[in-house]
């Protein structure tokens, strides 16, 4: 079964600070990644996704995220945080053959202070 | 105003009870998920459908139970042979199995 793993649970940050959060997989074949974010008191919601084409994909907010084949990863990135960025993120894989079911991550907890 | 409604938001049951988690989507989706997030682990697949009925046990589906009676509802369960119930629990829906996955609000079950 494919697993994704993402270090580095709690994250704090000051505004303006860089974010990196890496996701590695063990899928071998073709997937689909996602992001997705979790605000306090809100519903889970896509942040990007990567299914094909351009390895960098750009979501709302000014995340972006890189695909890395040679190293299953796919890192999120965002040069500039903000305090409305406070969220917990999530990672997710679904194998593109095979039994399609969306692994997640365990997720990273970003504090962002003013 | 189409989306995922998970109901209710909050929910008491005492230990031995069954308790039924509602989700309804009016997405006209084909797949449907249950998920249970637990702080630090993640969501954890319990159930999912790719169609009516049809369901599939996902990785922790032990002491749940699913129908799929119709489209756009896909009930969860809560037996009394779970072992720790008390779980914050996610309904999704994508359009078919591999695609987007949109997510309701939740419900917070607790077990006394």
């Amino acid at each position: 079964a494919q697993s994704v793993s993402q270090h580095n649970h709690h994250v704090i940050l000051s505004e303006a600070a860089s974010l990196e959060l890496g996701c590695n997989y063990s899928y071998g074949g073709t997937v689909n990644l996602f992001w997705y974010v979790q605000y306090p008191g809100q519903h889970l919601q896509l942040l990007l996704k990567y299914f094909s084409g351009d390895p960098l994909v750009k979501g709302i907010k000014g995340f972006e995220a890189e695909f890395i084949k040679s190293k299953f990863s796919f890192n999120l990135r965002k040069p500039s945080v903000q305090w409305s960025d406070t969220a917990e993120y999530f990672c997710a894989v679904i194998p593109f053959y095979g039994n399609n079911r969306l692994a997640f991550g365990k997720g990273n907890q970003v504090v962002v202070i003013p | 105003d189409g989306g995922i409604t998970q109901s209710p938001k909050y929910l008491f049951r005492k230990e031995g009870q069954n308790v039924t988690l509602s989700c309804e989507q009016n997405l006209n989706h084909d797949a449907m998920y249950w998920y249970r997030q637990d702080p630090g682990q993640g969501l954890r697949l319990i159930y999912y459908s790719q169609i009516v009925n049809d369901f599939q046990k996902g990785d922790i589906a032990e002491g749940y139970s699913v129908s799929r009676e119709k489209k756009e509802s896909f009930p969860l369960t809560v037996t009394s042979a779970q072992k720790n119930p008390t779980a914050f629990y996610l309904c999704a829906s994508s359009l078919s199995l591999g695609k987007v996955s949109f997510f309701g609000q939740g419900t917070r079950l607790t077990v006394v």
